[in-house]
C-alpha cells in the first residue's frame, strides 16, 4: 500500500531556531502533498498544499514566511518552521495521494511532534 | 466535517459490542467522504470511503452510512475490539479542484475488555 514517511518523528528546539520536517512518498509519486497541524485533542487543520515545482498554497491565517514549504521532487516535500516559538509547538502531519486525482484517499505520515522551549 | 471543537466526544463500549460513530458535515456540495482512525502519536489511517452516489458501503467489520439529506455520516464497527480504541475522524471533500479534505472534530472510541 501507499506509504508516506515523515522525519523526524519528534524534535525539540530552542525558541528562535528553525526546524525542517521532511515528508516522503516511499512507493509512489506525489505532485501534491498536504501539511496539517494538530493540537492536543483537536482535529487536523490544513495549513498548506505543497505543489511540486511551484509555490505552495497556504490556508487563510497561515503565515507563508513562517512556514516555508519546498516540494522539489515528486517524492519529497519539506516544511520549515522558521524562528520557532513555543506557540508553534504542535503535531505536524503531512499527507499525499498516490492517485494524483481528487476523490481518492489521502495517506498520512506518522507526524512530527515539535516542542519549542 | 464541522468546525473544530476544543474537546473530543468519547464513546465507551465493551469488547464485542457494535460501535456507531457519527459525524455531521456542513457543505452540501461535498461528494466524497472518508473515515480515518488515529492512534495516539500517529498519523490518521484510512479506514473506508464513500462517494455521494452511494448511501452505504461495507468493509471488513466496518460499514459507512451516508445521509445526504441531513448531511450525516456514520461509521459502524462490528464486534469492537480493544485494538479499535482510537480517535476517529470523518473528512469530506467537495468539487474544488484537487482533493482537499475538511476534517470533523473527531470521536474518541474507548473499548474495554
Amino acid at each position: 500500500g501507499a506509504v508516506v514517511s515523515q522525519h523526524p518523528s519528534w524534535v525539540i528546539c530552542k525558541s528562535g531556531t528553525s526546524v525542517k520536517i521532511e515528508c516522503r512518498s516511499l512507493d509512489f509519486q506525489a505532485t501534491t502533498m498536504f501539511w496539517y497541524r494538530q493540537f492536543p485533542k483537536q482535529s487536523l487543520m490544513l495549513m498548506a498544499t505543497s505543489n511540486e515545482g511551484s509555490k505552495a498554497t497556504y490556508e487563510q491565517g497561515v503565515e507563508k514566511d513562517k512556514f516555508l514549504i519546498n516540494h522539489a521532487s515528486l517524492t519529497l516535500s519539506t516544511l520549515t518552521v522558521t524562528s520557532a516559538h513555543p506557540e508553534d509547538s504542535s503535531f505536524y502531519i503531512c499527507s499525499a495521494s498516490p492517485y494524483g486525482e481528487r476523490n481518492s484517499p489521502l495517506h498520512f505520515g506518522n507526524g512530527t511532534r515539535l516542542t519549542v522551549t | 466535517g464541522e468546525s473544530v471543537g476544543l474537546h473530543l466526544p468519547t464513546l465507551s463500549v465493551q469488547e464485542g459490542d457494535n460501535s456507531i460513530i457519527n459525524c455531521a458535515y456542513s457543505n452540501s456540495a461535498s461528494d466524497y467522504f472518508i473515515w480515518y482512525k488515529q492512534e495516539s502519536g500517529k498519523g490518521p489511517q484510512f479506514i473506508i470511503d464513500i462517494r455521494s452516489n452511494m448511501d452505504k458501503r461495507q468493509g471488513q467489520r466496518v460499514t459507512v452510512l451516508l445521509n445526504k439529506t441531513v448531511k450525516h455520516l456514520s461509521l459502524q464497527i462490528a464486534a469492537t475490539q480493544p485494538g479499535d480504541s482510537a480517535v476517529y475522524f470523518c473528512a469530506d471533500s467537495f468539487p474544488s479542484g484537487y482533493s482537499t479534505l475538511t476534517f470533523g472534530k473527531g470521536t474518541m472510541l474507548l473499548v474495554s475488555p
